[in-house]
């Protein structure tokens, strides 16, 4: 049961122009969601994130939006940069059945910037 | 942040055998790490919680027999897949949390280069 879905496992941008990644969940628990970035070779870092009380963050030319009555998150990315090339990595977070935090990732979306 | 490293990046094993995984947490010293697991075209999933000193909390479905979590040092977390299969072939990958037991401690996770793991 894949309850954080990224339906594109793919996505091509000219650089300059908007990236639009999008993120599906379907547990109404999750309270706060994160994009995390990822490399080649590299374990995935941290980009940004938004707890559910709001529904939106920016953080420079990353900004995450949140529709709940959707439980749909999208990060936009403007301008593209071609070192923005990477998979982007939806998650998000809940309480396990431990009582412990617990993140949820979508299968991901490989961004190719285009020069 | 956190520097984290695993070891070995990639490993080439016969079915039957017993592989060793390690996470190091480089310049900060982490009560608690996560292992994950990625299978092809799927998502990272959580394996396993590592807490110094204590046993490991296990998720639903994952082995705890078979999958061997020792979290003895602050620094070392290891990761033994006993007698492992071909179906044990993933991308292993740890994380380390800053944040301690608190909630939203999941935007201070930092995560390691990942194992591929082979069984032959």
């Amino acid at each position: 049961d894949q309850q954080v879905k990224q339906n594109s496992p793919s996505l091509s941008v000219q650089e300059g122009r908007i990236s639009i990644l999008n993120c599906d969940y379907t547990n109404s628990m999750f309270d706060y969601f994160l994009w995390y970035k990822k490399y080649p070779a590299e374990g995935p870092t941290f980009l940004i994130s938004i707890s559910s009380i709001k529904d939106k963050n920016e953080d420079g030319r990353f900004t995450v939006f949140l529709n709940k009555s959707a439980k749909h998150l999208s990060l936009h990315i403007v301008p593209s940069q071609p070192g923005d090339s990477a998979v982007y990595f939806c998650a998000a977070s809940g309480i396990s059945n431990f009582g412990n935090e617990k993140l949820t990732f979508g299968t991901g979306t490989r961004l190719t910037i285009i020069p | 942040g956190a520097v984290v490293s695993q070891h070995p990046s990639w490993v080439i094993c016969k079915s039957g055998t017993s592989v060793k995984i390690e996470c190091r947490s480089l310049d900060f010293q982490a009560t608690t790490m996560f292992w994950y697991r990625q299978f092809p075209k799927q998502s990272l999933m959580l394996m396993a919680t590592s807490n110094e000193g204590s046993k490991a909390t296990y998720e639903q479905g994952v082995e705890k027999d078979k999958f061997l979590i020792n979290h003895a040092s602050l620094t070392l977390s290891t990761l033994t897949v006993t007698s492992a299969h071909p179906e044990d072939s993933s991308f292993y990958i740890c994380s380390v949390s800053l944040g301690g037991s608190g909630r939203f401690l999941t935007d201070t996770q930092y995560f390691g280069p990942g194992t591929r793991l082979t069984v032959l």
